[in-house]
C-alpha cells in the first residue's frame, strides 16, 4: 500500500515570506505522480502543483515550487511571497495509475499566512 | 456548464438510516471518484466509476455503493449508517482515467447521530 506522510500539522508564515511544507511517501513503484492540493474553507480541493516521477526537473507554478527527491521519497512544497489567500489546508497526494486511479492523501498541513 | 456540484451541502441522518449523496460533473467527464474525508484527516478513496462502470474500489464495505449516469451525474449511497460515517464526502471528476484533470466538488458534510 502507498502511504503519504505530512509531519507538520500546522504552520504559519508572515505575509510576503517563504514557507516550505514537507511530505514523504512510501512506494515500491517507479512511475508515479505526486501532487499538492489546497483546501480552503470552501472545502473544494484545488490543484496547486504536480510532479511526474520520471521527470528530474522540479515542477514550478508561479510562486509555488517543489523539491522532489526521488531516492529519499520526499516531495516538499515551497511557497514564495506568501499571500493571505494562501491560508488553507495543504494536502500532499500520490497516484500510480498502473495500480489504480486513486489519490492517496496525507493528513494535511494547516497553513496560516499572518498579515 | 463548468465545475463540479455536490448536493446537499450538509446533511444530518440517524444511525441505521440510508443516505444518497449526489454529484454533478462537468459535461464530458467520464470518470468520477468519491472520497471520504474524516475530520482532521486527508480524503480516503471510496471508489471510482468510468463510463458508468465501477473502476476501482478502496477499503470500504459493500454498504457503500454508487452509480454513474449518462448525463455525467453520479450518486454515492450509504446503507445502515454508522456514527463513524460522519465525514465530508468529496467527488472528483475528469475526462479520462489517469492522473490529470480532476476537478473536485465542495463536498457534502454528513453527520450521523
Amino acid at each position: 500500500a502507498q502511504t503519504v506522510t505530512q509531519s507538520q500539522p500546522e504552520m504559519s508564515v508572515q505575509e510576503a515570506e517563504t514557507v516550505t511544507l514537507s511530505c514523504t511517501y512510501d512506494t515500491s513503484e517507479n512511475n508515479y505522480y505526486l501532487f499538492w492540493y489546497k483546501q480552503p474553507p470552501s472545502r473544494q480541493m484545488i490543484l496547486v502543483i504536480r510532479q511526474e516521477a520520471y521527470k528530474q526537473q522540479n515542477a514550478t507554478e508561479n510562486r509555488f515550487s517543489v523539491n522532489f527527491q526521488k531516492a529519499a521519497k520526499s516531495f516538499s512544497l515551497k511557497i514564495s511571497d506568501s499571500q493571505l489567500g494562501d491560508t488553507a489546508m495543504y494536502f500532499c497526494a500520490f497516484m500510480n495509475p498502473s495500480t489504480g486511479n486513486q489519490f492517496y492523501f496525507g493528513t494535511g498541513t494547516s497553513l496560516t499566512v499572518i498579515p | 456548464e463548468t465545475g463540479v456540484t455536490q448536493s446537499p451541502t450538509h446533511l444530518i441522518k440517524t444511525r441505521g438510516q440510508q443516505v444518497t449523496l449526489r454529484c454533478s460533473s462537468q459535461s464530458g467527464h467520464n470518470t468520477v471518484s468519491w472520497y471520504q474525508q474524516a475530520l482532521g484527516q486527508g480524503p480516503q478513496f471510496i471508489f471510482q466509476y468510468y463510463r458508468e462502470e465501477e473502476n476501482g474500489r478502496g477499503n470500504f464495505p459493500p454498504r457503500f455503493s454508487g452509480l454513474q449516469f449518462p448525463n455525467y451525474s453520479s450518486e454515492l449511497n450509504v446503507n445502515a449508517l454508522e456514527l463513524d460515517d460522519s465525514a465530508l464526502y468529496l467527488c472528483a471528476s475528469s475526462y479520462e482515467r489517469g492522473p490529470y484533470g480532476y476537478t473536485f466538488g465542495s463536498g457534502t458534510r454528513l453527520t450521523v447521530v
